[in-house]
């Protein structure tokens, strides 16, 4: 079973940030935590992992907070393009299970 | 692109047929993740090998099986199709999950399955 949990849907404007929250709160010391995207059927697409510090790389900032129990991954200026199915994932890097993910509208 | 090639992209075939999708990982990833998704359905994990032995297991049904093969590449037998099997299958890699350096999974653009 996934081990996060994230809410189903969330609409963004177009150039604004989108905040995406994530709830990890049985995750172990050694797990990090991934996120990745899938935009429409294509192949799910990496977007950054920390394990407790804060990550920014050219797509996208990663919180975790300092208990760890949760995350949030902010997509600075949201373009149409960001419209896609979220995962938040928590893996030491055996069985990477996805769950539903939430569903992030850009809108015009 | 990913580096993680899937063939074929598309198959078409009749339910009890039996077919093997393909995956070629990235240039020194050891490890290789199946993934099944069915319409409108998440990403479900099947099974991972590394560096040519089973490693995890997942929802996989005792009709699939898969396996890596000495130079990496990896093959996922479904048998005795049934209409439902008919879904995206997904194959990942990654590097060496065990010299404790996490990174990430790379994704091929998966095999389209159709049972009628």
């Amino acid at each position: 079973d996934a081990k996060t949990t994230q809410p189903p849907s969330m609409d963004c404007a177009e150039g604004r940030a989108a905040n995406l929250p994530c709830n990890h709160s049985t995750i172990s010391g050694n797990e990090y935590v991934y996120w990745y995207r899938q935009i429409h059927s294509q192949g799910p697409q990496y977007i950054i992992h920390g394990l407790k510090n804060n990550e920014t790389n050219e797509m996208a900032s990663l919180i975790i907070t300092e208990d760890r129990k949760s995350s949030t991954l902010i997509l600075p200026h949201a373009t149409l393009r960001d419209t896609a199915v979220y995962y938040c994932i928590v893996t030491s890097y055996d069985k990477v299970i996805f769950g539903p993910g939430t569903s992030l509208s850009v809108i015009p | 692109d990913s580096g993680v090639t899937q063939t074929p992209k598309h198959l078409i075939t009749a339910t009890g047929q039996r077919v093997t999708l393909r995956c070629s990982p990235r240039s020194g990833d050891l490890s290789v993740y199946w993934y099944q998704q069915s319409l409108d359905q998440g990403l479900q994990f099947l099974i991972q090998y590394y560096n040519g032995e089973e490693r995890a297991k997942g929802n996989i049904l005792e009709r699939f099986s898969a396996q890596q093969f000495p130079d990496l590449h990896s093959e996922l037998n479904l048998s005795s199709l049934e209409l439902g099997d008919s879904a995206l299958y997904f194959c990942a890699s990654s590097v060496d999950p065990s010299t404790g350096k996490n990174t990430e999974a790379f994704f091929g653009q998966g095999t389209r399955l159709t049972v009628v």
